[in-house]
């Protein structure tokens, strides 16, 4: 079955690395995206990793992928407070030529001083 | 470009009422999508569209009906609207038609709040 899980809540000090972990079941998602929710807006793609790769570093962004355990995780460091946001985990499996997002629940991520 | 548009941003209806929601997007995508969000769940498909002229089911789709006439619009229907269907709507396009890119994701509009009583 399709099911991608997260933890719904996290809070860090401006500052400090935040560490948002997803674990998801479908083995033929060729990739995983991190997308981030701002109050009031719709989802903007943070970064993706590709099935095959290990793990994934994008500026303060670093993407850690288990794929025997299907644990995928988000490691922002020096977060600041305009990284409080929803932080959704998806995987992407494929039915048919058909791209399909199945998405988590959300990480709420609150940055305080 | 303006990417993802969707109208209008925010509705209240009576059970019983009809309501169409638009999504319009300028980037030649082939693929769109509309998605509720509720709290504490993730986004859940309910229709989508690999082209013009076509649509199909996703994970949630009773009480909705879809239509893809252009390219560029994904209209998505209520018909009898019901307290259930209080949400926020995400519409998103996607580029491909067939095979996934190096990763190619979706674009997501700012979201529609519908409230009904």
């Amino acid at each position: 079955g399709e099911d991608v899980e997260q933890s719904l809540f996290l809070s860090v000090r401006e500052g400090d690395s935040s560490v948002i972990n997803c674990t998801y079941t479908d083995s033929s998602s060729t990739y995983l995206y991190w997308y981030k929710q701002e109050p009031g807006a719709g989802l903007q793609l943070l970064t993706y990793i590709f099935s095959n790769m290990d793990m994934k570093q994008d500026q303060r962004l670093t993407v850690l992928l288990n794929k025997k355990d299907k644990h995928l995780s988000l490691r922002i460091a020096d977060t600041q407070t305009g990284d409080s946001a929803i932080y959704f985990c998806a995987e992407s499996p494929t039915y048919g030529g058909y791209n399909k997002l199945i998405f988590g629940a959300g990480t709420r991520l609150a940055v305080h001083p | 470009n303006a990417g993802v548009t969707q109208t209008p941003k925010f509705r209240v209806l009576k059970t019983g009422q009809s309501m169409t929601l638009l999504c319009a997007q300028d980037m030649n995508h082939e693929y769109m999508y509309w998605y509720r969000q509720d709290p504490g769940m993730g986004l859940r498909l309910i229709h989508y569209s690999v082209g013009e002229g076509t649509t199909a089911k996703g994970e949630v789709p009773d009480g909705y009906n879809v239509s893809r006439l252009k390219k560029q619009n994904f209209l998505l229907g209520l018909e009898s609207a019901a307290p259930s269907q209080t949400s926020v709507y995400f519409c998103a396009s996607r580029k491909s038609t067939s095979i996934q890119a190096l990763g190619e994701t979706q674009y997501f509009g700012p979201g529609t709040r519908l409230l009904v009583l």
